[in-house]
């Protein structure tokens, strides 16, 4: 079955400084593969996907995410992150192209 | 505007009460999917509907139940038999292709809390 492990629950960096948020998956098949936003007590927003083709992927608000199969891996990178993007981040894995299964989120704060 | 409702905000039942869940989306969209999030443990599936009339069981189907007679809309009730039904609920939908088209849109949610 599949199952994706985001490996940190908590994630403080200050503004402008660069962030890398992980995601491992397990699939024996080829995968779907999502990154979301939850701001408080909203709905989720979609950040990026990979789908298929190249395997770097860029998002909305300057996220990207690189797509590593060997390693079953699709961390989420920003360069410079601002306050605005203190959230609860979500990576999320398809393999019957049917339905998502998420992660249990990182909650990524920015500090000024 | 396009997009998916929930309502209500915020739902307060008490113990032993079934309650209703509304979710509509406008996006003319054939799936739909309920989802319940606890914190730290991100949202798990509770039932999706690919087309109107059908609907199959999530990871956590247990207490639950759910209809699909019109494409834009797919309630949730939240039955007695649900032990611990406090949680925020969110609804989901997406177009034709499922996943392969792209992604699935989220609603705004609803918080239950069970008194």
């Amino acid at each position: 079955a599949q199952s994706v492990t985001q490996l940190d629950s908590q994630v403080p960096v200050f503004e402008e400084a660069p962030v890398e948020l992980r995601c491992n998956y397990s699939s024996s098949v080829s995968v779907y593969l999502f990154w979301y936003v939850q701001y408080p007590n909203q709905g989720l927003q979609l950040l990026l996907k990979y789908l298929s083709g190249s395997t770097l992927v860029k998002g909305i608000n300057g996220f990207e995410a690189e797509f590593n199969k060997s390693q079953t891996s699709f961390h989420l990178r920003k360069p410079s992150v601002h306050i605005s993007d203190t959230a609860e981040y979500f990576c999320a894995v398809s393999e019957d192209y049917e339905k998502l299964v998420f992660g249990k989120g990182t909650k990524l704060t920015v500090n000024p | 505007d396009g997009g998916i409702t929930q309502s209500p905000k915020y739902l307060f039942r008490k113990e032993g009460q079934n309650v209703t869940l509304s979710c509509e989306q406008n996006l003319n969209h054939d799936a739909m999917y309920w989802y319940r999030q606890d914190p730290g443990q991100g949202l798990r599936l509770i039932y999706y509907s690919q087309i109107v009339n059908d609907f199959q069981k999530g990871d956590i189907a247990e207490g639950y139940s759910v209809s699909r007679e019109k494409k834009e809309s797919f309630p949730l009730t939240v039955t007695s038999a649900q032990k611990n039904p406090t949680a925020f609920y969110l609804c989901a939908s997406s177009g034709e292709g499922g996943l392969a088209s792209g992604t699935q849109y989220f609603g705004p949610g609803t918080r239950l809390t069970v008194l």
